[in-house]
């Protein structure tokens, strides 16, 4: 299966971007997914990209993909409060998704 | 709006106890998953499930088993639950098409076994 690979902290002061990276080992992964999970909740689908396209941008996220590399990174700009979370990347095999270990981000004041 | 559920958002059993955790999906979707989550380790797949009376193994099956009687529902089975077995478990569902396999996932048990 596919091995995933992320950072496990991050701290960033609200205002500031944050970038979480990602490695993954399977480049026949159709879709890279970014999951969010916030405290005492399940995961919840951020945004995702197609594994033939470089970047993809939906308002305050910026997803690169550098297919050479197998890196995977999600930006967010201007960090708020509530952005911390737990952020995990995922790369798809078949049905199945092959998690990273999840990347904590707190934001601080 | 999809919906997961899970039939308890805390659980605490004994050591040897036959343990239920139920899951239900409202959208009709063919695949169903189970992982457990455990801190610096991700999401980990227990076992899943392609269709009604399906199953197969995941990563981290051993200890485990489950049930899928009925496309909306599975049932994760923990046969004579152990210590190392205290996590917290998601369970997910998806279809084929849309976001590619997109998953969704129910707000989680946390079990503890003491």
């Amino acid at each position: 299966g596919e091995d995933v690979e992320q950072s496990l902290f991050l701290s960033v002061r609200e205002g500031d971007s944050s970038v979480i990276n990602c490695t993954y080992t399977d480049s026949s992964s159709t879709y890279l997914y970014w999951y969010k999970q916030e405290p005492g909740a399940g995961l919840q689908l951020l945004t995702y990209i197609f594994s033939n396209m470089d970047m993809k941008q939906d308002q305050r996220l910026t997803v690169l993909l550098n297919k050479k590399d197998k890196h995977l990174s999600l930006r967010i700009a201007d960090t708020q409060t509530g952005d911390s979370a737990i952020y995990f990347c995922a790369g798809s095999n078949d049905y199945k998704l092959s998690f990273g270990a999840g990347t904590t981000v707190t934001v601080r004041a | 709006d999809v919906k997961v559920t899970q039939s308890s958002r805390y659980l605490v059993k004994r050591t040897g106890e036959k343990v239920f955790l139920e899951c239900v999906q409202d959208m009709d979707h063919e695949n169903m998953f189970w992982y457990r989550q455990d801190p610096g380790l991700g999401l980990r797949l227990i076992y899943f499930s392609y269709d009604v009376k399906m199953k197969e193994k995941g990563d981290i099956p051993e200890g485990y088993s489950v049930s899928r009687e009925k496309k909306e529902r599975f049932s994760l089975i923990l046969e004579s639950a152990s210590t190392n077995q205290t996590s917290m478990y998601l369970c997910a569902s998806s279809r084929p098409g849309g976001v590619g396999y997109e998953q969704y996932f129910g707000p989680g048990t946390r079990l503890t076994v003491t």
